[in-house]
């Protein structure tokens, strides 16, 4: 299996632009989450989906931020406007069962975004 | 909160000596997980204990949970430097079926 796959790896781009961070799970993995680690904060939950459908997005920072997924095998993370705050390492990662029943997540090799 | 909290923060040892990480989280958990992350990379999961488990192995991993005290430790044994790489430990609380991280512990294995 090819692990979790993660585009792009790098993303420099000014204050104000519009930033799409792409993930593929691990196929037959039915949930799928989006992580952000900063040195400050440590690894925040943003957002996980069950079945392509979004069940909880409490951690969305801002409606500047917004995930989709549209099918099992692709999800994006989307920021518009960013802000220089919005810098950080985006990691997607995968499961088939929820942490409170056993499940493990397997991450992606991550997103670092830095806004200027 | 239910983020864990890792301790020590950073960690250095020789290779060749056990290194023991710490962890303390605030609420009731499902299971404890124990994740690796090498500089650069994304994370790894090492090893899971179940609320119901005091002690749990994998080759020259031990993880201990002690639920009355609300913590649990990493050991490796004969550290390798291949072994450098933060240590993160995430909880699962009991009504919640998400893992919450903790802010982990830098460990350098010197050659």
């Amino acid at each position: 299996d090819a692990g979790v796959i993660q585009s792009p790896r790098h993303e420099v781009t000014e204050m104000g632009q519009e930033v799409t961070l792409r993930c593929k799970p691990i196929s037959g993995h039915d949930y799928l989450f989006w992580y952000r680690q900063t040195m400050m904060r440590g690894l925040e939950l943003l957002i996980y989906f069950n079945n392509n459908v979004p069940i909880d997005d409490s951690g969305m920072p801002e409606d500047r931020f917004s995930a989709k997924m549209p099918n099992a095998s692709f999800s994006t993370l989307k920021i518009q406007p960013s802000e220089p705050r919005d810098s950080a390492v985006y990691f997607c990662a995968s499961s088939r069962r929820l942490a409170g029943v056993g499940g493990e997540l397997f991450f992606g090799e991550g997103s670092r975004l830095t806004v200027l | 909160s239910q983020q864990g909290e890792e301790d020590p923060q950073a960690l250095s040892i020789q290779e060749g000596e056990n290194a023991t990480m710490n962890c303390s989280y605030k609420t009731s958990i499902n299971n404890l997980q124990w994740y690796r992350q090498n500089s650069g990379r994304g994370l790894v999961h090492l090893i899971l204990i179940r609320s119901n488990e005091r002690e749990k192995h994998s080759g020259r991993l031990r993880v201990t949970l002690d639920t009355s005290k609300k913590s649990s430790s990493l050991l490796i044994t004969a550290s390798r430097a291949a072994d450098t790489a933060s240590y993160f430990c995430a909880n699962s609380g009991a009504g919640s079926y998400q893992l919450t991280f903790g802010k982990g512990t830098k460990l350098s294995v010197i050659p």
